[in-house]
């Protein structure tokens, strides 16, 4: 099993462009997270979904976009790029909240200049 | 104050010392997590914990609900643990969001 597959691992973006970070899994997984990781400090959760169709905002929404079609893809959309949104971004899965274990995904790092 | 605390932030070892890491938390939870990430690497998950004690190899995560504590010990370390060690909690009644401390680099030494 490939687990969690996050690309592109590298991008620069512009200022105001946009771009869409994708995330797939094949463990069948019902939830689905997004996190950025800043310097110095702890990981911070974008937006999650439990399950196909259902998404729901985290404690840094703004500036981001999901959708959940498939039980295999969480895509994040990020539209009008703003250097606060240089960070590293991880999606993350869950079979079942909340005794399971996390499978992470080998993150995106993302430059907006 | 953030609601998951690690101590210490930094820590230097020397090869084939035992180490211990701590994490507190101020929330009520479901889970607490033991993470690891290298450098420029992904997190994979170490332990999950929601009560007593988990060994893997030479890792030991313990946890103590009353005092809203946990540890992670490495016994007879080796550089190839070189790494930043998090520790995140589910929240009771959350959708399984973790809340993360901002880790300890850990460096061990040859």
């Amino acid at each position: 099993n490939a687990g969690v597959t996050q690309t592109p691992k590298f991008r620069i973006l512009k200022i105001g462009q946009s771009m869409t970070l994708q995330c797939t899994q094949d463990m069948n997984h019902n939830y689905m997270y997004w996190y950025r990781q800043d310097p110095g400090m702890g990981l911070k959760l974008i937006y999650y979904s439990v399950g196909a169709g259902i998404t729901d905002k985290g404690e840094v929404p703004n500036g981001y976009n999901v959708s959940r079609s498939t039980t295999e893809d969480f895509p994040l959309r990020l539209e009008l790029a703003a250097p606060s949104q240089t960070s590293v971004y991880f999606c993350a899965s869950n079979r079942e909240t909340p005794n399971y274990g996390y499978t992470f995904g080998s993150g995106t790092r993302l430059t907006v200049v | 104050k953030n609601e998951v605390e690690q101590s210490p932030q930094n820590l230097t070892a020397q090869e084939g010392e035992f180490i211990t890491i701590n994490c507190s938390y101020s929330v009520g939870i479901s889970a607490l997590h033991w993470l690891q990430q290298h450098p420029g690497g992904g997190i994979v998950s170490l332990f999950m914990l929601s009560s007593g004690k988990k060994k893997h190899g030479r890792l030991i995560a313990t946890i103590n609900i009353q005092e809203k504590h946990s540890s992670l010990h490495i016994t007879a370390s080796h550089p190839r643990d070189s790494a930043v060690y998090i520790c995140a909690v589910t929240k009771g009644g959350s959708q399984g969001n973790l809340i993360f401390g901002k880790g300890t680099k850990l460096s061990v030494k040859p």
